[in-house]
């Protein structure tokens, strides 16, 4: 069964757009993870926050979560045409063996 | 190697037959993880190996699907007489330690079944 939710299903933007995805869970988590797969590879980790952090940055990548709320956002600034992905959210709960529940993911559009 | 890496890349297997499908985790990762992806969903968690120990199965979706990892590094994901609906790609994913980490993922084995 998938845990998250991610909104929108899909997104289409310009480039030098940002876009924003969120992403909704349900059980008490160790930590939320994003993850871009680009059509017909792999999954490609983004970034990781913590069940005690509230936002974190990496690049042009901003990641908030709220646990009360059992929401995240991912928001990528300044986009690029090689942006263009399937994001997916995971969320790694706290009982367990760190196993990865994942939505079914935001389809990213950026249109040079 | 640097990342994960899977084989086949792509697999097309008359229904009934049996597949196996090969994960070779990064070096030294203590944890190994596989997971099925069906088409425009996102991947659903199969099977955990902690070194050579598979601590939980909870996802394999019958006793049709059976995963080892015998010496703790390289894993096969073996399905016996598949079905239509195990068509799928099947992800491997291997972290450091048995903490919670991030997951490094292979590029996948797409397999068709006819």
């Amino acid at each position: 069964s998938q845990q998250g939710e991610e909104d929108p299903q899909a997104l289409s933007i310009q480039e030098g757009e940002n876009a924003t995805m969120n992403c909704s869970y349900k059980t008490s988590i160790n930590n939320l993870q994003w993850y871009r797969q680009n059509s017909g590879r792999g999954l490609v980790h983004l970034i990781l926050i913590r069940s005690n952090e509230r936002e974190k940055h990496s690049g042009r990548l901003r990641v908030t979560l709220d646990t009360s709320k059992k929401s995240s956002s991912l928001l990528i600034t300044a986009s690029r045409a090689a942006d263009t992905a399937s994001y997916f959210c995971a969320t790694d709960e706290e009982s367990g063996y760190s196993t990865l529940t994942f939505g079914k993911g935001t389809m990213l559009l950026v249109s040079p | 190697g640097a990342g994960v890496s899977q084989s086949p890349r792509y697999k097309v297997a008359k229904r009934g037959q049996d597949v196996a499908l090969r994960c070779d985790p990064i070096s030294g990762h203590v944890s190994l993880f596989w997971y099925q992806q069906a088409l425009g969903q996102g991947p659903e968690f199969l099977t955990y190996f902690q070194n050579e120990a598979q601590l939980d199965k909870s996802g394999l979706p019958s006793d049709r699907f059976f995963a080892e990892r015998p010496e703790g590094s390289v894993s096969t994901l073996k399905i016996q007489r598949t079905q239509q609906e195990d068509s799928a790609v099947y992800l491997c994913a291997s972290s450091f330690s048995s903490s919670h980490n991030e997951q490094f993922f292979g590029p996948g084995t797409r397999l068709t079944v006819l």
